[in-house]
This record gives C-alpha cells, structure tokens and sequence, in this order.
C-alpha cells in the first residue's frame, strides 16, 4: 500500500533563512512524487514533481525538491524564506504501477516570521 | 493546466438533507476524483469518477451516501446525502488532463460544506 509521511506538524523559520519541509513515502514500484500547498480557504496549488531524471527538481514560486531513492524522502527546499511562503504544506505519492490517483501526507503548516 | 471550477464554493445544510456539488473543467480530462478535507485534516481519497460508469469508491466511503456521476469528459457531480455535521468538510474535485503521460494532478477550488 502507498503511504506519505510528513513528520512535521509545523516548520517555523525566520525570513531569509533556508527552509525545508519533509516527506517520506513507501510504495510498491516507483514513485511519482509531488508538493501542493494551500493558502487559507484556498484550493491546493500544485508546487512541483518529481516522476524521473534529475533528483532535484525546481518548481514554483523558487521551491524545490530533492528525491532520494535510498531514504525514499522528498524534501522540500527553499534557499531564502518568505513572510508570504506561510501556508500548509502537502507532499503526496503515487505508485507508478497503481495508476490511481494521489495519495496524501497528514501535511505541515510553514509559518515564516519577519 | 485545466482550469477547474466548482459549484458552489460553499454552502450551509441542514442535516438530513442533500447537497449536490459540481465540477466543471474547461477541457477534456482522462480521472476525475473526489476528495474530502476535514477540518484540519489532510486530503482522503472519496472515489475516482468514471466516465460512462459506476464511480470508484475507496475504503470507507459507498454510492448510496456518496453518488457521483460523471456523464462526459468535463463534468462530474458528487453528491452527499443524508448530511450529518460530521460530513462537514471541504469537497475537493480533481482531474488529469489527457494525453499527459507523467500526468499532474490538479485540484478545484473546493466546496466547504457547514451541517448543522
């Protein structure tokens, strides 16, 4: 069965300091691998995917993922946090095999202070 | 990306009673599925839609209290029936667009839904 974990319940850190929010997964075959976030009373944004090739992938709003294979993680990463990155945070998975749709961590509140 | 509307953005309900939720996407999309976000909580998985025939359900989740229709490519209705206040949740339809081999899943606006 596929299964994503988020470890973090909340992530705090102060603007302008790296962030990162982590994600580990399980799944029978390969993984596809993806990051949403959600704003207050908004629907999910999808952020980035990871489906093969380069195992750090770039995706909006200047976030990115690395994809680690041995550790089955996709952490999220973000050089130099803003005020504005503050939302709740969703990693999901899908087997690859499984064709079904995506399977979704508990998710982990950013909050980014000024 | 598709660009997915719902109906209605949000609604208050007796309980008891039903609330019928559309979706509409703006183009052709091969899966169509519902979610439900609990206060809270993270995305659960209701059903997959499918075109022409019987929705998908998962674990824990049956036609007669969910019925989803989906009569073409772009639309899907997810109905929620006999409302308790514990079907207050956000609906969330979502879709893969077709002919996307690495597909990504996009997601509506939501439907928050208050059972008094």
């Amino acid at each position: 069965a596929q299964s994503v974990a988020q470890p973090e319940d909340q992530v705090n850190v102060a603007e302008g300091n790296p962030l990162t929010v982590k994600c580990t997964y399980s799944v029978s075959g390969n993984p596809y691998l993806f990051w949403y976030v959600q704003y207050p009373n908004r629907g999910l944004q999808f952020l980035l995917k990871y489906i093969t090739g380069d195992n750090l992938v770039k995706g909006s709003y200047g976030f990115e993922a690395e994809f680690n294979k041995s550790q089955t993680s996709f952490h999220l990463k973000k050089p130099s946090a803003l005020v504005s990155d503050s939302a709740l945070y969703f990693c999901a998975v899908r087997d690859s095999q499984a064709g079904t749709a995506l399977i979704f961590g508990k998710g982990t509140t950013l909050s980014v202070s000024s | 990306s598709a660009v997915i509307s719902q109906k209605p953005s949000r609604d208050i309900c007796q309980r008891g009673t039903s609330l019928t939720i559309q979706c509409q996407v703006d183009s052709q999309v091969t899966m169509m599925f519902w979610y439900r976000q609990q206060p809270g909580q993270s995305l659960t998985l209701i059903a997959t839609a499918n075109q022409g025939s019987e929705a998908t359900y998962e674990s824990g989740f049956v036609i007669d209290k969910f019925p989803i229709s989906r009569p073409n490519l772009t639309f899907s209705t997810l109905t929620v029936s006999n409302m308790s206040p514990e079907d207050s949740s956000i609906y969330l339809c979502s879709v893969v667009e077709v002919g996307l081999v690495r597909e990504t899943q996009y997601f509506g606006p939501g439907t928050r839904l208050l059972v008094l």
